[in-house]
């Protein structure tokens, strides 16, 4: 139980495309996903909390017009990096949880190269 | 300014070996606690949840809190070469609203 997928697993794009990740849940319903982002030899940073028919809480300093959020279901939320940039390149994870407390359990995540 | 710290190794052990991994945090009303194993290049895996003070043991993982020093930590005993990897400690700070915070991870080499 608590599987957690995620689409693509990896992306390479030229700068000033979008791009948009999926994160499903597939044996568990989940009002909440929580979406991180994670550079090389660095931990997770938390960038935003996806709630289910509502708008997203993002994060101090995450820019919420680049990263676009949107929860449609109880199974999927969806993040979409706007005008990518090749700072924006990175590896991108989403969890959730089957109780909506922790713990969380992740996606494979997504690794991003914008050129 | 809500913190976990650990601290970013490499912590190296012989294969058999006790490798012990620690963590603080700064928010004495913390409630939840997790490790989560993290290889490269891929996403973070639950190995142990920690709510009360004491020790918590699961097959070689044992977790330790101490919520009176603000300080979890934990223990793989009989270590293998699998479990070299970088091991995250994560702590809920406000309860109930599901967030995380994760420590720079510690990683772990265990030599054959």
């Amino acid at each position: 139980g608590a599987v957690v997928s995620q689409h693509p697993s990896w992306v390479i794009c030229k700068s000033g495309t979008s791009v948009k990740i999926e994160c499903r849940s597939l044996d568990f319903q989940a009002t909440t996903m929580f979406w991180y982002r994670q550079f090389p030899k660095q931990s997770l940073m938390l960038m935003a909390t996806s709630n289910e028919g509502s708008k997203a809480t993002y994060e101090q300093g995450v820019e919420k017009d680049k990263f676009l959020i949107n929860h449609a279901s109880l199974t999927l939320s969806t993040l979409t990096v706007t005008s990518a940039h090749p700072e924006d390149s990175s590896f991108y994870i989403c969890s959730a949880s089957p109780s909506g407390v922790p713990p969380q359990f992740f996606g494979p995540g997504t690794r991003l190269t914008v050129l | 300014q809500k913190e976990v710290e650990q601290n970013s190794g490499p912590l190296s052990v012989p294969e058999g070996a006790i490798a012990s991994l620690n963590c603080t945090y700064s928010d004495r009303g913390s409630q939840s606690f997790f490790w989560y194993r993290q290889y490269s290049g891929k996403s973070p895996e639950l190995i142990m949840s920690i709510y009360s003070n004491g020790d918590k043991e699961d097959g070689r993982f044992t977790a330790q809190l101490n919520k009176a020093s603000q300080y979890v930590s934990l223990l793989i005993r009989d270590s293998q070469p699998s479990d070299s990897a970088t091991y995250l400690c994560a702590v809920e700070f406000s309860s109930n609203t599901g967030k995380l915070i994760f420590g720079q991870g510690t990683t772990l080499q265990v030599k054959p």
